[in-house]
């Protein structure tokens, strides 16, 4: 049963344009969620992230929203560039027995077309 | 620049071979994790370890052991390599807590493939 969930594999978008990512959840004990970009043959580099207690957090062309009675965060990268082609990967933490445990979602590959 | 270090980035292994896969952080990062990542799948998590000499299994652990005999690494051991775990395994720390403990350090991924 996935906890963290992305339920588009893959999204094409011109460039310029403005690329949405989503994401949804099902453990309302979730308390930080994160956005990792990961390039073929790398390992994910972290992206942005919110606090749950947050609904926004802003860098530069990249917005993350979080909607937490909808259980739904999304990523918004304004304006898209080909660089940004990339699978995005949403992740989430929460405190188990053991300590900090993070969930990551299955991806979405992203694809800026020039 | 900090990192995380793992110290083969490409293996190819025979069905039944021993595989041992490093990582090693120089953040003095309290928590390491392995995570295995197949399309469609995201990342899962194999184990984790809080502090040396601990560790824990994660969602997948099976086939796998790990070791952390020292804070700075933390190894990833196939005791009889199988087809199925032809995969991308990622080594990752994170501190225990203070600024960046919600953020975890990856590196740079080992493509293993057993034939």
């Amino acid at each position: 049963d996935q906890q963290v969930k992305q339920n588009s594999p893959s999204l094409s978008v011109q460039e310029g344009r403005i690329s949405i990512l989503n994401c949804d959840y099902t453990n309302s004990m979730f308390d930080y969620f994160l956005w990792y970009k990961k390039y073929p043959a790398e390992g994910p580099t972290f992206l942005i992230s919110i606090s749950s207690i947050k609904d926004k957090n802003e860098d530069g062309r990249f917005t993350v929203f979080l909607n937490k009675s909808a259980k739904h965060l999304s990523l918004h990268i304004v304006p898209s560039q080909p660089g940004d082609s990339a699978v995005y990967f949403c992740a989430a933490t929460v405190y188990d027995n053991y300590g900090q445990n993070f969930v990551f979602g299955p991806g979405t590959r992203l694809s800026v077309l020039p | 620049d900090v990192k995380v270090t793992q110290s083969s980035r490409y293996l190819v292994k025979r069905t039944g071979e021993k595989v041992f896969l490093e990582c090693v952080q120089d953040m003095d990062h309290e928590n390491m994790f392995w995570y295995r990542q197949d399309p469609g799948l995201g990342l899962r998590l194999i184990y984790f370890s809080y502090d040396v000499k601990m560790k824990e299994k994660g969602d997948i652990p099976e086939g796998y052991s790990v070791s952390r005999e020292k804070k700075e690494r933390f190894s990833l051991i196939l005791e009889s390599a199988s087809t199925n775990q032809t995969s991308m395994y990622l080594c990752a720390s994170s501190p225990a807590g203070g600024p960046g403990a919600n953020v975890l350090t990856f590196g740079a991924g080992s493509r293993l493939t057993v034939l």
